[in-house]
């Protein structure tokens, strides 16, 4: 299995509070994604980076920030937490832009 | 927004049956595609890539047609372990530059 560990795997928190998730990769792979995964939408992309500072929006990325300030960790920043931010979210990285993806076990954070 | 569908499913097949699933994606421009697993509340894990001449993996095969942008993944002899949900992946770019764009997905239930 690809080395990505991302922290924590559970998380509630209250609606209004920043949150914080890791994703820590030992491939050196050059690119990492954020997705979220809800029922009926499948796996939409957060923010994805390609490079260490280098980063850009997905197709759901109000309300998220992200940061890469090293080759291994992509962090995932909540600012102010909604209930519609509920989900499972996955780190994934990949070699190229144009290879297969792997992904991390997954958060599931729940905004009460 | 650039789409992939797939079969609506579930399938519910009996152990050594042949099952197929079918998938189609909207954006021509499309540079690679793949076939995910994803078990209950687990991470999507990568079961095959999916080449132009079609390719092969012991019981799994899978097909691409560019020309009508389909995609397909046949598993003959199913096993209680294949069941899952089947992700039919495709790498494009689109406003959001590289992306994985993901389909809905197909569950497979492999009853004894």
């Amino acid at each position: 299995d690809a080395g990505i560990t991302q922290s924590p795997r559970h998380k509630v928190t209250e609606t209004g509070t920043p949150v914080t998730l890791r994703c820590h990769q030992t491939e050196n792979h050059r690119y990492m994604y954020w997705y979220r995964q809800d029922p009926g939408h499948g796996l939409r992309l957060i923010h994805y980076s390609y490079g260490v500072k280098d980063t850009d929006k997905g197709e759901v990325s109000d309300g998220y920030s992200v940061s890469r300030s090293k080759t291994e960790d992509f962090l995932l920043t909540l600012e102010s937490a909604t209930s519609s931010q509920t989900s499972v979210y996955f780190c994934a990285i990949s070699v190229m832009e144009d290879t297969e993806a792997f992904f991390g076990q997954g958060t599931r954070l729940t905004v009460v | 927004r650039k789409e992939v569908e797939q079969d609506p499913g579930p399938f519910n097949v009996p152990e050594g049956a042949t099952v197929a699933f079918n998938c189609t994606y909207s954006n021509s421009a499309s540079q690679s595609f793949f076939w995910y697993r994803q078990d209950c509340r687990k991470e999507p894990k990568l079961l095959m890539s999916v080449y132009s001449s079609g390719n092969e993996d012991g019981r799994f095969t899978a097909q691409l047609n560019r020309a009508s942008q389909y995609i397909s993944l046949l598993i003959r002899d199913s096993k209680l372990s294949d069941s899952a949900t089947y992700l039919c992946v495709v790498r494009e770019t689109d406003n959001y530059g590289q992306n994985f764009v993901f389909g809905p997905g197909t569950r497979l239930s492999v009853l004894p």
